[in-house]
C-alpha cells in the first residue's frame, strides 16, 4: 500500500522560504519510471502543479514558478523535499505530494497525500 | 487561468447522466492521455479515470471517460448524492509538464 504525507510549517512570513517534506512508503524512488510530484490548491481554487522529480533525478518545474522552486529527493529516507523562495500571501494554499506512476506511454498521480495547509502572513 | 478548460459547474438530479468537458490543445490533450480526479469536500484528490477511459480498481462503472482530438469528457451515469464533488481533468504537455483543468463543481440537486 502506497502512502504519502506532507509536513512543514503551517505559517510562513512574506519573503521567507518554504520547505516542505513528503515522506512516503510502499514504493521506492529508485525504481525506474517512478516519480513524486507536488501540487497545490489555494482555498476555494483549482489544483496547480508545481514540480516533479523522477527516479533518475530528472526534475520538472512549473514554468510560471520555476525560478522559485527546488525539488530534491533522499531515496534512503523515502523523502522528497520542495523549497519555494520569496513566499507571498498569494502562495497560501494546501500543498499536496503525490506518487506518479507511468505505464507505457501514459502516467498519472496516484495516490495523493492528505495535504498540508500553508498560510503566508506577517 | 488553466490551460485545460472545464465548465465551472454542472448539476443533475439523482439517477441522471451528466457530462463534464475538458478542452485543451494539440500540445497537451491532443498528443497525450487524459486523467480525471475527484475531490470530495475537505479531502485530497483521488484518481477517478486514467489513460482517457480506464477506471482504477474500486471506481464504479458509472464513471466513464473519453477523448477525441483536443477534448475529453467525463460522464457520470446514475448520478448519486455521494458524487457531489469537484472534478478535475489533467494531462501532460509535450514538455512533460503536468496540467490541470480549472475544476468543475458538481451539484446533485
Amino acid at each position: 500500500q502506497i502512502t504519502l504525507k506532507e509536513s512543514g510549517p503551517t505559517l510562513v512570513k512574506p519573503t521567507q522560504t518554504l520547505t516542505l517534506t513528503c515522506t512516503f512508503s510502499g514504493f521506492s524512488l529508485s525504481t525506474s519510471g517512478v516519480g513524486v510530484g507536488w501540487i497545490r490548491q489555494p482555498p476555494g481554487k483549482a489544483l496547480e502543479w508545481l514540480a516533479l522529480i523522477y527516479w533518475n533525478d530528472d526534475k520538472r518545474y512549473s514554468p510560471s514558478l520555476k525560478s522559485r522552486l527546488t525539488i530534491t529527493k533522499d531515496t534512503s529516507k523515502n523523502q522528497v523535499v520542495l523549497t519555494m523562495t520569496n513566499m507571498d500571501p498569494v502562495d497560501t494554499a494546501t500543498y499536496y505530494c503525490a506518487h506518479r506512476l507511468k505505464v507505457g506511454a501514459t502516467c498519472w498521480f496516484d495516490p495523493w497525500g492528505q495535504g498540508t495547509l500553508v498560510t503566508v502572513s506577517s | 487561468q488553466s490551460v485545460l478548460t472545464q465548465p465551472p459547474s454542472a448539476s443533475g438530479t439523482p439517477g441522471q447522466r451528466v457530462t463534464i468537458s475538458c478542452s485543451g490543445s494539440s500540445s497537451n490533450i491532443g498528443s497525450n492521455t487524459v486523467n480525471w480526479y475527484q475531490q470530495l469536500p475537505g479531502t485530497a484528490p483521488k484518481l477517478l479515470i486514467y489513460s482517457n477511459n480506464q477506471r482504477p480498481s474500486g471506481v464504479p462503472d458509472r464513471f466513464s471517460g473519453s477523448k477525441s482530438g483536443t477534448s475529453a469528457s467525463l460522464a457520470i451515469s446514475g448520478l448519486q448524492s455521494e458524487d457531489e464533488a469537484d472534478y478535475y481533468c489533467a494531462a501532460w504537455d509535450d514538455s512533460l509538464n503536468a496540467l490541470f483543468g480549472g475544476g468543475t463543481k458538481l451539484t446533485v440537486l
